[in-house]
Formats: structure tokens, C-alpha cells, sequence
């Protein structure tokens, strides 16, 4: 299957500082990625979509001044947490979505590993 | 809206038969999928099933889809320790805000595998 990676797996960060997440597809061109956040014992809640060359889609409810988003090549997606606060600690995750070329999976999306982030 | 609903807990013995049961709510979901979420990692893609599909195998696994009624259901077959992990039921449906399908989620079945 599709592999997508995230860097870094875990970070530590103090209050007021930036993060800043890389997602890439290793193996597929990703047309579309996604950004979602997980609590511990929920679902995961889609924050951004965001095609390649162009500005992402936020979902409501999400600070997109906060969050920001670039996909500026069809392998790598960044989230970047800015001024992070203790709230803001997380399990984030990306996926990907592209055209493989098989039946089925143009519409598939492929999870990355996902990055803790914990603001101290 | 839609909405994605799936039952909390299940606690099988090792070497029975697993079923985590979801129903969902939007009837134009294209696919329907099933992933795996073991402690501390991201989400692994299990399996799949296309809307006007009944069923689906793949190895220890059986996905039955229910379209009237909008359940689906996956069967693991000779449940293993190593099965633990929370499952994943999402359907695709089309998103008007970002012109693209996108993925709604339940809450996560949490299997437990007793030895």
C-alpha cells in the first residue's frame, strides 16, 4: 500500500512557540492531504484540506491564522502550530490521497504514523 | 449531517471470531473503510468496500455492508493478541466546502484480545 511518513513522531515545545509538522508521500503523488487532530479517547476531527498549489480549506471552528497549512509540492504537506499554547497539545495526524492508477483507490486516503505534539 | 456511529468496547478470546458493527447516516457515501489504530500510531488502512458491494473477504477479514439499512460490519476471523487496537469505521462522503470527498469517522471500536 500507499506509505506517507510525518516528522517529527513526538515533540516537546514551551508556550509561545512555533511547530511545525512535515507530511510526504513516499511512494504516490498526494493531490490532496489532510490534517486531523485526535484526543485521547475520540475520533479524529478533520481541521484542513488542502490540494497542492493551493490555499487548504479549514474546517469550522478551526483558526487558520493558528494552523497554518502549505502544500506546495504533490509529496509534502506542512502544519505549522504557531504560538502554541497547552491546549494545543495533540495527536496530529496527516493522510494523503492521490491517484495510484488502481480501481478502488482514487478515493482512498492513506494515514501517516502521526506526531505528538505537547506544549509545556 | 453525517454522523458515524460505532460501539466503545469489545473484549474477545483469542481464537474466536470478532465483530465490530458501525452504521452511518449518509446514503451517498461512494466507500466505506475500516482502519487499524494501535497505541501511539497513526491509522493503517484495512480494508475497503465500494457502496454497491454486499460483501467483501480479504484474508481473516469479512466486510458486510448493508446499504438500507447503512450498516456495515467487520468480521476478524481467529482473533489474535495482536488484533488489539481501536477500529476505525469512516464512510467518504462529498464535502461542499472543500469540493472534494472526504472522510467522516466513528469514535473508534477498542478491541480487546483475551489470551
Amino acid at each position: 500500500g500507499a506509505v506517507v511518513s510525518q516528522h517529527p513522531s513526538r515533540v516537546i515545545c514551551k508556550s509561545g512557540t512555533s511547530v511545525k509538522i512535515e507530511c510526504r508521500s513516499l511512494d504516490f503523488q498526494a493531490t490532496t492531504m489532510f490534517w486531523y487532530r485526535q484526543f485521547p479517547k475520540k475520533s479524529l476531527m478533520l481541521m484542513a484540506t488542502s490540494n497542492e498549489g493551493s490555499k487548504a480549506t479549514y474546517e469550522q471552528g478551526v483558526e487558520k491564522d493558528k494552523f497554518l497549512i502549505n502544500h506546495a509540492s504533490l509529496t509534502l504537506s506542512t502544519l505549522t502550530v504557531t504560538s502554541a499554547h497547552p491546549e494545543d497539545s495533540s495527536f496530529y495526524i496527516c493522510s494523503a490521497r492521490g491517484t495510484s492508477g488502481r480501481a478502488g483507490t482514487t478515493d482512498t486516503q492513506y494515514f501517516g504514523p502521526g506526531t505528538r505534539l505537547t506544549v509545556l | 449531517g453525517e454522523d458515524v456511529e460505532q460501539s466503545l468496547f469489545l473484549s474477545v478470546r483469542e481464537g474466536d471470531s470478532s465483530v465490530i458493527n458501525c452504521t452511518y447516516t449518509d446514503s451517498s457515501s461512494t466507500y466505506l473503510y475500516w482502519y487499524k489504530q494501535e497505541p501511539g500510531a497513526g491509522l493503517q488502512l484495512l480494508t475497503y468496500i465500494f457502496s454497491n458491494m454486499d460483501m467483501k473477504q480479504d484474508q481473516r477479514l469479512t466486510v458486510l455492508l448493508n446499504k438500507k439499512d447503512k450498516h456495515l460490519s467487520l468480521r476478524i476471523a481467529d482473533t489474535q493478541t495482536g488484533d488489539s487496537a481501536i477500529y476505525f469505521c469512516a464512510e467518504s462522503t462529498l464535502s461542499s466546502g472543500a469540493g472534494s470527498y472526504q472522510l467522516t469517522f466513528g469514535k473508534g471500536t477498542k478491541l480487546s484480545v483475551i489470551p
